[in-house]
């Protein structure tokens, strides 16, 4: 069975500073998804972003990217620029190629200091 | 377009007791999945629903089961509650059945349960 695993349990950035969140994960499949979630207090459940395991180049949108590292299973969230908005809870998650299971880690709280 | 929508916000029940927890998916999406997710921790998948057909079921017991009916909406049941039942419910819904579909769940608001 896939395991995702988030070694920090919370993280402080002050803001507009950069902040890397780490997520390990195991699985013996070649093709698989990962993804990451933020769920702030309100704790509506959002995608951050998503990366597909055959893609080579890192996945990226506006201030969030992804350091994936294929061969290590080690898949980080970098968010640079960090706003008051960006404190929340955030998930790694991992799907297999086959079904639609999302396995999620422990989370890591954010918080962002003015 | 409107996102998931899940009812009610918060119920609050007695051991022993039942509920049903409902879910509308984003328009266009046929595929509804559950997760509980306790105080502190990550989700845990419980069903997933594709075309009012169950296609995939986590590690939870046979109090636990849904359907989907044909408007692609769920229904999330738990009978003869427990403490241990507390938790955030989540729905989530996309495209397809999954598998190399590859498309992304969209969460709904959530239901938190809290049995005394």
């Amino acid at each position: 069975a896939q395991t995702v695993t988030q070694s920090q349990p919370e993280m402080s950035v002050q803001e507009a500073e950069t902040v890397t969140l780490s997520c390990t994960y195991d699985t013996s499949e070649s093709d698989y998804y990962l993804f990451w979630y933020k769920q702030p207090p309100s704790r509506q459940m959002i995608l951050v972003i998503r990366q597909e395991a055959y893609k080579q180049q890192n996945a990226t949108e506006n201030r969030f990217s992804v350091n994936f590292q294929k061969a290590a299973k080690s898949f980080s969230l970098k968010i640079s620029d960090s706003q008051l908005g960006d404190a929340a809870m955030y998930f790694c998650a991992y799907r297999s190629e086959y079904g639609n299971k999302l396995v999620f880690g422990a989370g890591t709280i954010l918080r962002v200091k003015s | 377009d409107a996102g998931v929508t899940q009812s009610p916000t918060h119920l609050i029940k007695t051991r022993g007791q039942q509920v049903t927890l409902r879910c509308s998916p984003i328009s266009g999406h046929k595929s509804v999945s559950w997760y509980q997710q306790v105080l502190g921790q990550g989700p845990q998948f419980i069903f997933q629903y594709y075309e009012k057909e169950e296609r995939g079921r986590g590690n939870f017991p046979d109090r636990f089961s849904a359907r989907q009916f044909p408007n692609y909406s769920s229904e999330l049941n738990v009978n003869a509650l427990l403490l241990g039942d507390s938790a955030l419910y989540l729905c989530a819904s996309n495209r397809g059945a999954g598998g190399q579909y590859a498309d992304t769940q969209y969460f709904g608001p959530g239901t938190r349960l809290t049995v005394l």
